[in-house]
């Protein structure tokens, strides 16, 4: 079975300072790992994603993403926080079978403070 | 915590026939429910946004008449796959809120498989 943590449901930055948002996954397989946004009112958006190569992944709107076996973590970062970035942000699991839907963690709200 | 049930998490239909999924709000009342499809090893495709008591909101490329949206009540959204073809085969997933600024809750998905 695979699961989702993201550490901290809120967190609160100033405008311009770097954005750190946590994530850890258990899997018993080599996972798929997403991040995703949700602005108010409005379905997922995709912002990165890891499958295989490559551990550090550079998504949509400055945010990247780096993926750490060791420490089962794939925590989400952008060097700069902007006003419109303030939104709902969801880490999320799956494995390479195909055969199981995404595991979403509960979801961290950012705020950006001008 | 807020519960999103989602019946079946798995369903085996032939090519022709309609297939109903249901996702439930259990214990909070879902003013906005979304539907995704997840295709295999992809990640999530938002299809459709659903109001209680009013139409959904497809999105472009999403197929209205193919992919029936009820939002009958504040905890019931019904996603109905008409006429499904070995094509429609995916995961479908929910989510709901409450309101403006409230957090999202995940149905656990539904397995499609269409022969």
């Amino acid at each position: 079975a695979q699961s989702v943590t993201q550490l901290g449901s809120h967190v609160s930055v100033s405008e311009g300072a770097l954005v750190l948002l946590r994530c850890n996954y258990s899997s018993s397989v080599p996972p798929y790992l997403f991040w995703y946004v949700q602005y108010p009112n409005q379905g997922l958006q995709l912002l990165l994603k890891y499958t295989t190569g490559a551990t550090l992944v550079k998504g949509i709107n400055g945010f990247e993403a780096e993926f750490k076996k060791s420490e089962t973590s794939f925590h989400l970062t952008k060097p700069s926080a902007h006003m419109s970035d303030a939104a709902e942000y969801f880490c999320a699991v799956s494995d390479d079978s195909g055969n199981t839907p995404l595991v979403f963690g509960k979801g961290t709200r950012l705020s950006v403070i001008a | 915590g807020a519960v999103v049930s989602q019946h079946p998490s798995w369903v085996i239909c032939k090519s022709g026939t309609s297939v109903k999924i249901e996702c439930r709000s259990l214990d909070f009342q879902a003013t906005t429910m979304f539907w995704y499809r997840q295709f295999p090893k992809q990640s999530l495709m938002l299809m459709a946004t659903s109001n209680e008591g009013s139409k959904a909101t497809y999105e472009q490329g999403v197929e209205k008449d193919k992919f029936l949206i009820n939002h009958a009540s504040l905890t019931l959204s019904t996603l109905t796959v008409t006429s499904a073809h070995p094509e429609d085969s995916s995961f479908y997933i929910c989510s709901a809120v409450t309101g403006n600024n409230s957090p999202l809750h995940f149905g656990n998905g539904t397995r499609l498989t269409v022969t």
